[in-house]
């Protein structure tokens, strides 16, 4: 079984470069979830991508939006970066229809802004 | 919106000791799910333990287990026999029966002492 991987590890921009990470979900999982973990904080849920549709987002701006893939992979971009967007990068992958809501994680993408 | 608070930012417990990490929520839900999830230094969030709302026992997971108590929303997690792997962040999740979105606490620093 194949887990949950994500690309690049590290990552560097400037304010207002736009970037997109990665996200592969894990083997039979249909769906995937982004977070954005600032140092020190716990896991902010930005959206989730389900059947290749936005399928939930929390509190974040239109300028982060994503994408996913018929092989259930995902993108997350972000444009017109800010200093406030350097943050871990997480992605979750689920799968959706059973009664069991566990999602398993990818290490993360690491994002400075500067 | 659900609210998750891990009111303990730093812990420590003496190798082989137990020791209890608290999490406390605010919902009007009442089916939900809980769930407590260990980020090693190497980053990847790796889930511990989970509990349904709508069952009383607490849920056990070898040396892994929960006092779950819905009236006073509070999910704790205890550690036995505590190893040095187990040194990592602790973080308490919440997912509502309803939606899809994960709500995290700002998690617990657990240090093992050999």
């Amino acid at each position: 079984e194949t887990g949950v991987t994500q690309s690049p590890t590290h990552l560097i921009k400037t304010r207002g470069q736009q970037v997109t990470l990665r996200c592969s979900s894990q083997s039979g999982h249909n769906t995937v979830s982004w977070y954005q973990q600032a140092l020190g904080q716990g896991p902010q849920f930005i959206f989730q991508y389900y059947r290749e549709e936005e399928n939930g987002r929390g509190n974040f701006p239109p300028r982060f939006s994503g994408l996913q893939f018929p092989n259930y992979s995902s993108e997350l971009n972000v444009n017109a970066l800010e200093l406030d967007d350097s943050a871990l990068y997480l992605c979750a992958s689920s799968f959706q229809g059973r009664m069991v809501y566990e999602q398993y994680f990818g290490p993360g993408t690491r994002l400075t802004v500067t | 919106a659900q609210t998750v608070t891990q009111s303990q930012p730093e812990m420590s417990v003496q190798e082989a000791e137990t020791v209890t990490l608290s999490c406390t929520y605010d919902t009007s839900e009442s089916d939900y799910y809980l769930f407590w999830y260990k980020q090693p230094p190497s980053r990847q969030m790796i889930l511990v333990i989970r509990q349904e709302a709508y069952k009383q026992q607490n849920a056990t997971e070898n040396r892994f287990s929960v006092n779950f108590q819905k009236a006073a929303k509070s999910f704790s997690l205890k550690i036995s026999d505590s190893q040095l792997g187990d040194a990592a962040m602790y973080f308490c999740a919440y997912r509502g029966n309803t939606g899809n979105q994960f709500y995290f606490g700002t998690g617990t620093s657990l240090t093992v002492i050999p």
